[in-house]
Formats: structure tokens, C-alpha cells, sequence
């Protein structure tokens, strides 16, 4: 079975830092999806970011990219110039690449990321 | 990608009764998930349900306590059943995405906060 393993419980930064919050997988597959979801106190889980694991381009969304290791099954998210906004819980998720039957997402336990102003 | 609309946001319930989340979506769509957040952990999937068949429950879960419908390829309700202050959690209804049989990602609904006294 598919695991995902984030060993940050909490991470802090200051505002207008770097952060990089990691992430590790545990698959037999090839074809997979990867994401990284940001939870704000209001519950809304938002998608931050998404890497495809047959692409060799690490994937990047304006402040948000990724390290994409599929030989050592890491997938870490770093976060440039850190905004107040950012603070949430993040979660890293894993989902198979074929939709055949009934594919769930499989969860992370979450980095509770705090940023000091 | 879809819009989910979940209802309630929150409630607080009295022990021994029962609460019915609703999730609509707008537009149609094959598997629709159903997951519990229990405080400060991260997210677990309850079932998966495809309109037209029975909900598949993962292990943990039974039918009884968690008795979900699936009328149609918009809508979708969990309910929590005989509720125990256990049952205090954030759950969340998520909708899958598929392109020619692809995964392309995951919309969730914005959540219901439950709690039992």
C-alpha cells in the first residue's frame, strides 16, 4: 500500500524567508500524482501545487516549487518570500496516475507551518 | 475543475443522535470521497461512492454508523449516526477529477465542523 511520510510536525519562518517543508512517498507504482494542499484555520483544503511523476521538470507555481527525487521518493515543497498568508497546515498526498475504479488520495500527516512577522 | 457546496459549516449535536452532511457539486462526476479530520491530525477517507452503488468503506468504517447515498452525479450524503463526543470531527466531502482516464486532481467541499456534547 502507498504511504506518505511528513516528518515536520511544525515548521516556522520568518516573513520574506524561504521555507522547505519535506516530504517522503512509498510506492511500487510508476504512474502516480503528487500534490501539496494548503488547510488554513478555515478548513478549506486548498491545492497548492501538483507534479506528475512521469515528468522530469519539477513543477512551480509563482511562490511555490517543488524537488521532485523519484529515484529517493522525496517530494519537498519550498515556499519563497513567505507571506502571513502562507501560515496554514500543509499536507502532501499521493494519488495513483490511472483512474481504474475508485482511486483515493492518500494523506500525509501535515507540517503546521507558522510565519513570524 | 468543480465547485463543491457542503452543508452544514458546523453544528454542535447532542450524544445518541444523528447528523446528515450534504455535498453538492456542481457538475457531474463519477467518485465522490468522504473523509474525517479528527482535531489536529490529518485526513482519513471514511468511504468512496459511486452513484449508482453501494459505498465502499474503508477499514474502520461500517455502513451503519456512516450510512452514505449517492442519488445522483451531483450529490452526495454522509451521515453520522448514534453520535458519541468521538465523533468530533471536521469531514469533508472531495471529488475526483479524470481526463481520458487520467488522474488531474481533487476538489474538496469546505468542510462541516461537528461537535458532540
Amino acid at each position: 500500500a502507498q504511504t506518505v511520510t511528513q516528518s515536520q510536525p511544525e515548521m516556522s519562518v520568518q516573513e520574506a524567508e524561504t521555507v522547505t517543508l519535506s516530504c517522503t512517498y512509498d510506492t511500487s507504482e510508476s504512474d502516480y500524482y503528487l500534490f501539496w494542499y494548503k488547510q488554513p484555520p478555515s478548513r478549506q483544503m486548498i491545492l497548492v501545487i501538483r507534479q506528475e511523476a512521469y515528468k522530469q521538470q519539477n513543477a512551480t507555481e509563482n511562490r511555490f516549487s517543488v524537488n521532485f527525487q523519484k529515484a529517493a521518493k522525496s517530494f519537498s515543497l519550498k515556499i519563497s518570500d513567505s507571506q502571513l498568508g502562507d501560515a496554514a497546515m500543509y499536507f502532501c498526498a499521493y494519488s495513483p496516475g490511472v483512474m481504474k475504479g475508485a482511486q483515493k488520495l492518500v494523506f500525509g500527516q501535515g507540517t503546521r507551518l507558522t510565519i513570524n512577522p | 475543475s468543480a465547485v463543491i457546496s457542503q452543508k452544514p459549516s458546523r453544528d454542535i449535536c447532542q450524544r445518541g443522535t444523528s447528523l446528515t452532511i450534504q455535498c453538492q457539486v456542481d457538475s457531474q462526476v463519477t467518485m465522490m470521497f468522504w473523509y474525517r479530520q479528527q482535531p489536529g491530525q490529518s485526513l482519513t477517507l471514511i468511504a468512496t461512492a459511486n452513484q449508482g452503488s453501494e459505498a465502499t468503506y474503508e477499514s474502520g468504517f461500517v455502513i451503519d454508523k456512516f450510512p452514505i447515498s449517492r442519488p445522483n452525479l451531483t450529490f452526495s450524503t454522509l451521515t453520522v449516526s448514534n453520535m458519541s463526543p468521538e465523533d468530533s470531527s471536521i469531514y469533508l466531502c472531495s471529488v475526483a477529477h479524470s481526463l481520458r482516464q487520467r488522474s488531474s486532481g481533487y476538489t474538496f467541499g469546505s468542510g462541516t465542523r461537528l461537535t458532540v456534547v
